[in-house]
């Protein structure tokens, strides 16, 4: 167990409606980062947190995605509007400031999520 | 071309056998390198970050040639709880602070007795 918590563990949920997940990452971890992860992929960059600021959005993250971290701890991802092709494992890393490229991100346990 | 390409397997191997894992990577302004692990419906973990001089942990022994853009996992005395899903990945530091993780597709390792 990592530290990283991420709730939902699961959802399941009808085309057009509207999800949030929460991620809890390690306490002292200052970076929070979420990924995305479809069947026979590797995860895929979404969005990166430093603090309370989202300092990185990929092209993957439509608007109809929109990720905060009020506080600087947890963090929320809302999907609006689902389609099918959000179904996916989305997972959520936290890490540690420290030397510019060897830092260690941990993963939590990921929210799986199927749109019908 | 994605950016970092791995054979996605799988690897069906005996107990004890040594295999070996090759990526390779497009981006050459990428600064660090690592292999995680991924068990089945499971979230990735680090097994081990990658040097160019080569870094070795037990029986796990990785590679980085950087000018041909490849890294390579080699394990040695294969057990069956090395059965996984092994995914290559290369870190870019953004600008501002942090990293962004790019992971091949991964290649899925069965060990049999």
């Amino acid at each position: 167990d990592t530290g990283v918590s991420q709730d939902p563990r699961h959802k399941i949920t009808k085309r057009g409606q509207n999800v949030t997940f929460r991620c809890d990452p390690i306490s002292e971890h200052n970076r929070l980062y979420w990924y995305r992860q479809t069947l026979g992929q590797g995860p895929e960059f979404l969005t990166y947190f430093q603090n309370e600021a989202q300092l990185e959005k990929s092209r993957l993250l439509s608007d109809r995605f929109s990720a905060e971290r009020p506080k600087g701890s947890f963090s929320t991802l809302e999907i609006q509007r689902t389609e099918q092709g959000d179904s996916a494992m989305y997972l959520c890393a936290s890490s540690e400031q420290g030397s510019r490229h060897m830092e260690t991100q941990y993963f939590g346990p990921g929210t799986r999520l199927l749109v019908l | 071309r994605k950016e970092v390409e791995q054979d996605p397997g799988p690897f069906n191997v005996p107990e004890g056998a040594t295999v070996a894992f090759n990526c390779t990577y497009s981006n050459s302004a990428s600064q660090s390198f690592f292999w995680y692990r991924q068990d089945c419906r499971k979230e990735p973990k680090l097994l081990m970050s990658v040097y160019s001089s080569g870094n070795e942990d037990g029986r796990f022994t990785a590679q980085l040639n950087r000018a041909s853009q490849y890294i390579s996992l080699l394990i040695r005395d294969s057990k069956l709880s090395d059965s996984a899903t092994y995914l290559c990945v290369v870190n870019r530091p953004f600008t501002g602070g942090g990293n962004k993780l790019t992971f091949g597709t991964g290649t899925q390792l069965k060990v049999e007795l």
